[in-house]
This record gives structure tokens, sequence and C-alpha cells, in this order.
């Protein structure tokens, strides 16, 4: 089944380390995007990727980053940098990034800092 | 200014009758789109339904349909014969084109919390 997943479900990072999310699709599609959702409150664009080796900066790129090396692939890595990463993170994807393009997301990788 | 308002932060519905979650959106650009996504409480963002800006008709999927309005600015869902699994976090987002042909990203309201009652 076509699809896109996100690894790991629940994360857990002590202060000042690194960590990687990764998200996978499998629906051929061009765009890719990475979300930030806090409680109760609505989804915010970190990253997002157009095509193959290119991405650019969303609302609150601050303190992450991002590669596409593949079409099927953006990973997201949130640095020591960024300073209230625990929050709910979505990938998302679409054939290609115009305004009639539906974003479809995965299931969310759910990150706590201890 | 907010681009989307949701000003209904929860609803309640009894279940098999129908529900109006609202929407208002802000732009002035003429091509744009209006999405709608379910979240359940597992997270997972659901998509529902998709109004294009130069849509004639309202539309439709399933129980799901968009009220467009456009010279309200609004883009209100309404579930009919609501069942106990449609209870969730509705959300409302938009994407404008831009004249040069590239889009602007998506754009969420902060959500209505639906609970469909027995």
């Amino acid at each position: 089944d076509g699809g896109i997943t996100q690894s790991p479900k629940y994360l857990f990072r002590k202060e000042g380390q690194n960590v990687t999310l990764s998200c996978e699709q499998n629906l051929n599609h061009d765009a890719m995007y990475w979300y930030r959702q806090d409680p109760g409150q609505g989804l915010r664009l970190i990253y997002y990727s157009q095509i193959v080796n290119d991405f650019q900066k969303g609302d609150i790129a601050e303190g992450y980053s991002v590669s596409r090396e593949k079409k099927e692939s953006f990973p997201l890595t949130v640095t020591s940098a960024q300073k209230n990463p625990t929050a709910f993170y979505l990938c998302a994807s679409s054939k290609r990034a115009g305004s009639t393009d539906t974003q479809y997301f995965g299931p969310g990788t759910r990150l706590t800092v201890l | 200014a907010q681009k989307i308002t949701q000003t209904q932060p929860g609803m309640f519905v009894q279940e098999k009758e129908a529900v109006t979650l609202d929407c208002t959106y802000d732009t002035s650009d003429q091509s744009y789109g209006l999405f709608w996504y379910k979240q359940p409480s597992s997270g997972e963002m659901i998509f529902l339904i998709y109004q294009g800006s130069y849509d004639e008709q309202n539309a439709t999927e399933g129980r799901y349909s968009l009220n467009f309005q456009k010279a309200r600015k609004s883009a209100n869902l309404v579930i009919s014969a609501s069942q106990l699994g449609d209870s969730a976090m509705y959300f409302c987002a938009m994407r404008e084109q831009l004249s040069s042909g590239s889009a602007r990203q998506l754009t969420f309201g902060s959500g209505t919390q639906l609970t469909v009652l027995p």
C-alpha cells in the first residue's frame, strides 16, 4: 500500500542532544513537508522540499535542519539549538507544490525532551 | 491577521444529526485551495475534502460537504448523519497560488474539537 511512514512513533531526548526523525513516502510525490503541532494548536510549517536536493525554510525553521537526498525520504533533525522541541511532528507529501495539490500526512512522531 | 479562523473551539452533536463546522479565511489572491482535515486522538491528519477557489459547485465527499461562500470568504464543513467515529479535531486549511505560479504554503486554523454524543 502507498503511504507515508514516520519513525519512531515516540522519541525521548535529553537536553543538548540532536535527534533525527524519519519520514519516508512511496507515493512518488515530488513535494514533502515537516510540521510541528503543539497541544491544542494547529500545524506550523518547519521546512518543505519541492524537489530532490532542494528545500526551503518554513515559518519556524530555527533549530531544525533537513535533507532531501532521495525523492522518498525527508528526514528532520531537531538540534540542541531548538529551545522548546517537545511537540508532535508531522510529515506530509503532495504530488506537486501547487495550491490544488492535497497534502497527505504520516502518523506523526511525538518528541519529548527530558 | 489570521489567514484561517475557526471560531468554534468545541462542538457537540447528537449521533445521526448533521453538524456544521465554521471556517473563514482571509486572502487577496484570486487562486487558492481550501482543505479540511480530521485529526483523531491518534494524531494522524486525515484529508477529508478540497474546494478550489474557481470551483462553482460545492465540493462533496460522501458524508462531507463544503459550504463554499466566496464573497463571504467562508468554507464551512458539513458532516451529515454524524457517527461516533467522527469525534475528532477538525482543521480548516488554505493554500494560496501566487501569480508567479508557485504556491504559498498551507496555513491551518486552530481547529474545532467535535464530540458526537450517543
